[in-house]
């Protein structure tokens, strides 16, 4: 299976900031037709996972602009250019493109 | 508006089984793959089972292989996961997920609350 290392693992800045997460893969996630099959979901305590990044660098319904995803093969990342108070929270990201789908450890974003 | 509510939930001794179940409703049901995601208390998530639109292709972590079945029923628009032989560390809330697209192997765009499974002797 494939596995996904994230990092950092805690990442404390402030709001304002600029957050950039990694989440690298053990073997590509991208087809021959450039798809990449990597998303990424946040999660606050005490609620379930949120869908917030698809295929690497679309925006699921509803997330801000702030949010971006990007890169291709095995290497990604999430970028929040700009952190608003309910952005803390903690990120993981997961390939769907190889059976059975993995999960990264997660990254939490932390204030400072 | 799309609505995922699990239940059947619950404390058991190893060894002892479990079914676990997902309501769906405000969308189309077989439309969609669906998949159980699983978070240990204080963990990660971790991938479980996911089924496609017609129930005919399934899928499975090797940590549940063998002990889990996921199954659908269309008419009905649920959604079930059987695990037997369960081991402490299963003990984790369970989330049912709808995939994005027919089949298991897509992005998870809409998440129940979960029901907690503790297994304990």
């Amino acid at each position: 299976e494939i596995v996904l290392t994230q990092s950092p693992g805690t990442l404390s800045l402030s709001p304002g900031d600029r957050a950039t997460l990694s989440c690298r893969a053990s073997q590509s996630v991208s087809s021959q037709s450039v798809s990449n099959y990597l998303a990424w979901y946040q999660q606050k305590p005490g609620q379930a996972p949120r869908l917030l990044i698809h295929g690497a660098g679309s925006r699921a319904t509803g997330i801000p602009d702030r949010i971006s995803g990007s890169g291709s093969g095995t290497d990604f990342t999430l970028t929040i250019s700009r952190l608003e108070p309910e952005d803390f929270a903690v990120y993981y990201c997961q390939q769907y493109g190889s059976s059975p789908p993995t999960f990264g450890h997660g990254t939490k974003v932390e204030i400072k | 508006e799309v609505q995922l509510v699990e239940s059947g939930g619950g404390v058991v001794r190893p060894g002892g089984s479990l079914r676990l179940s997902c309501a769906a409703s405000g969308f189309r049901f077989d439309d969609y793959g669906m998949t159980w995601v699983r978070q240990a208390p204080g963990k990660g998530l971790e991938w479980v089972s996911g089924v496609n639109w017609s129930g005919g292709s399934t899928a499975y972590a090797d940590s549940v292989k063998g002990r889990f079945t996921i199954s659908r029923d269309n008419v009905k628009n649920s959604m079930h996961l059987q695990m037997n032989s369960l081991r402490a560390e299963d003990t984790a809330l369970y989330y049912c997920t709808r995939n994005s697209r027919l089949g298991e192997l897509s992005p998870l765009d809409y998440w129940g609350q979960g029901t907690l499974v503790t297994v304990s002797s």
